[in-house]
């Protein structure tokens, strides 16, 4: 257990619509990182919030944005679905510090499934 | 364009074998090189490597990094079935870059 949550498990949308993914982060770290990963595919970058600031953004379009609040929590708004949104979307958090700057820990993800 | 490139893509083996995973990277402005076991959903850190040559080790897998040849291993002995998962590499520069990963399936 890493400590990282995300809500929901899973959901089922339909083109077109849109969605909210929510993470909240292991205690004390205050980076947020999001990651779509398709069947069979490692996981894709989407961005990274650090202290409430996007800090890096992937090869996503603007439909996808996010936000990450004063508690380091974070969201993922997916606008205008689209089938191929389908995947496990993850999120990692970190704490952004010299020594070991990269050490992610992941939360379970949530299955998306865009019909 | 950045990328990372795992190999093989899958493995079967037996309880017992010795196995090494491969992972190759072209990254701008490199900094570390990561791997993951992802069993179900979430990826469980395994290491993090930042210097040539030093091997890290924890129980029966061990990982190290060449940063001239711009590769990683991961070796794991003596298999077990719980080792069974597929095995991510990432690599982080401007971002985090993951592999396809390796899926490793241990027969009993």
């Amino acid at each position: 257990e890493t400590g990282v949550t995300q809500s929901p498990t899973h959901l089922i949308k339909t083109r077109g619509q849109q969605v909210t993914l929510r993470c909240s982060s292991q205690s004390g770290h205050n980076t947020v990182s999001w990651y779509q990963q398709a069947l069979g595919q490692g996981p894709q970058f989407i961005f990274q919030y650090y202290r409430e600031e996007e800090n890096g953004r992937g090869n996503f379009p603007p439909r996808f944005s996010g936000l990450q609040f004063p508690n380091y929590s974070s969201e993922l708004n997916v606008n205008a679905l689209e089938l191929d949104d389908s995947a496990l979307y993850l999120c990692a958090s970190s704490l952004e510090t010299r020594l070991n700057p990269d050490t992610q820990y992941f939360g379970p993800g949530t299955r998306l499934t865009v019909l | 364009e950045d990328k990372v490139v795992q190999s093989p893509l899958s493995l079967v083996v037996h309880e017992g074998d010795t196995v090494t995973l491969n992972c190759s990277y072209e990254v701008t402005n490199f900094r570390s090189l990561l791997w993951y076991k992802q069993e179900k959903k979430a990826p469980t850190f395994l290491f993090m490597l930042t210097s040539s040559g030093i091997e890290k080790k924890s129980g029966r897998l061990s990982s190290i990094l060449d940063k001239k040849e711009l590769f990683s291993i991961l070796n794991i002995t003596a298999t077990q079935t719980g080792d069974s998962a597929v095995y991510l590499c990432a690599a982080t520069g401007n971002q985090f870059y993951f592999g396809t990963g390796t899926s490793l399936t241990v027969i009993p």
